[in-house]
């Protein structure tokens, strides 16, 4: 069965503290992985994909980072306005190409 | 494109009530998904379409929950009878064909009380 975990599950961090979210997966076969912000009362939103182990991709203070068996989205100096929940997703080969989520990791920062 | 619409943002309602839930996907989309979040299960799939048709409702909880897209640029999940236990916030998403990244919208917050 396809897993995804996500670790902590709960994060805060004071302002400028850099630090990583983990994503761990167990799947037959990735097609790719996803990473999303959810602000309180809205919609998960999209920040990046990554498809290959050794991939990485950047957004302002973002950066995510793909391993055979994880992902990390790491944040460098983090403001306030990055508080939210962070949710990876897990694509596999071989089905429907119908992401599974993890239950995400809340960081809060606090100024 | 204004996104991903949902309404109504908020539904409070009695156990026993039917409830609507209604989406409009973004144009040109090929893909529409329902999801429930609550705290203790995060964000389930609960039902998928492509060009209108249903592929996998495998993730609906039970009969009294129905979706449907009688067309390109709406949906529908209908739940009867609610109850209690049907309270979280459902969202709504749309992707394009051969495109990974799924837009939702802000969700509606069902309370079942």
């Amino acid at each position: 069965e396809d897993q995804v975990t996500q670790s902590p599950e709960a994060l805060r961090l004071q302002e400028g503290e850099s630090s990583s979210l983990n994503c761990s997966y167990t799947v037959s076969g990735l097609r790719g992985l996803f990473w999303y912000r959810q602000d309180p009362g809205k919609g998960p939103e999209f920040l990046f994909t990554l498809y290959s182990a050794g991939e990485e991709k950047e957004k302002e203070r973002l950066k995510a980072t793909l391993t055979k068996k994880e992902s990390f989205l790491h944040i460098t100096a983090p403001k306030p306005e990055d508080s939210a929940t962070y949710l990876c997703a897990v694509q596999v080969t071989g089905g429907s190409y119908i992401p599974t989520f993890g239950r995400g990791t809340s960081l809060i920062v606090h100024p | 494109d204004a996104g991903v619409i949902q309404s109504p943002r908020h539904e409070v309602t009695e156990m026993g009530q039917e409830v609507t839930l209604r989406c409009k996907p973004i144009s040109g989309h090929d893909y529409l998904f329902w999801y429930r979040q609550t705290m203790m299960r995060g964000l389930e799939l609960l039902i998928y379409f492509n060009n209108n048709v249903p592929i996998d409702d495998s993730g609906m909880p039970e009969d009294r929950f129905s979706a449907k897209m009688p067309n390109a640029s709406f949906s529908t999940l209908k739940i009867q009878p609610s109850e209690p236990r049907d309270s979280a916030v459902y969202f709504c998403a749309s992707r394009q064909e051969h495109v990974s990244e799924q837009y939702f919208g802000p969700g509606t917050r069902l309370t079942v009380t």
